[in-house]
């Protein structure tokens, strides 16, 4: 079974306007961390916010802010005011403290942002 | 933010041949970094987890034979993959974990730019 899910292949969003993309996770561990990263086209991966499971309040960092829903089990990213930079594949991923992990990130499959002018 | 480098950005190779990438953290420590791969338009998978001083952790289905890895300092760490084939053309990414000294769920993992890899 995933663990991150993202539903959403592609997006488009108007300039100036607010969008939400949405991410789906599946875990047993009450600890975890949640995670968006930018990839614009030269394929770095940008960090742009974290939501810890315990946290009682949402994320914001700038323009982006963190829907999290714990008993849903989502965390979806909502981008406002977009700008044609925002244009890039988001990936939401996932770090889960317990279970053997070491640590590292699951990621989902991505969602295509792309900024209409 | 932190900064990782990696080294090559792009690399052509003949087949048979074997390519080094590094991996270093720039402005902190890392004891543990993350090898990724990514094929196009997909997500990223994860190859292996390296941590400085021991061996690394490979994911299943990954050859450790073929992708070397080496966590020699806290800075650096290496992927080498041997007898490259073309089907093992892809883009890949490390990441080193910064430690954030609380709960280990809010440790950040900043990515390397990434290494496109070509072999014909």
């Amino acid at each position: 079974a995933q663990k991150i899910t993202q539903t959403q292949p592609g997006m488009f969003v108007q300039e100036k306007e607010a969008v939400t993309l949405d991410c789906t996770y599946d875990t047993s561990d009450p600890s975890y961390g949640l995670f968006w990263y930018k990839q614009p086209s030269s394929g770095e991966m940008i960090f742009l916010i974290y939501q810890g499971s315990y946290d009682q309040q949402n994320a914001t960092e700038g323009r982006y802010s963190l829907n999290f829903q714990k008993a849903r089990k989502s965390a979806n990213l909502v981008i406002s005011a977009s700008q044609l930079g925002d244009s890039a594949m988001y990936f939401c991923a996932m770090r889960e403290v317990g279970g053997g992990s070491q640590g590292n990130l699951i990621f989902g499959k991505g969602t295509k942002l792309s900024v209409k002018p | 933010g932190a900064v990782v480098s990696q080294h090559p950005s792009r690399v052509i190779c003949k087949s048979g041949t074997s390519v080094k990438i590094e991996c270093r953290s720039l402005d902190f420590q890392a004891t543990t970094m993350f090898w990724y791969r990514q094929f196009p338009k997909q997500s990223l998978m994860l190859m292996a987890t390296s941590n400085e001083g021991s061996k690394a952790t490979y994911e299943q289905g990954v050859e450790k034979d073929k992708f070397l890895i080496n966590h020699a300092s806290l800075t650096l760490s290496t992927l080498t993959v041997t007898s490259a084939h073309p089907e093992d053309s892809s883009f890949y990414i490390c990441s080193a974990r910064r430690l954030a000294g609380g709960p280990t769920s809010t440790d950040t993992q900043y990515f390397g730019p990434g290494t496109r890899l070509t072999v014909l």
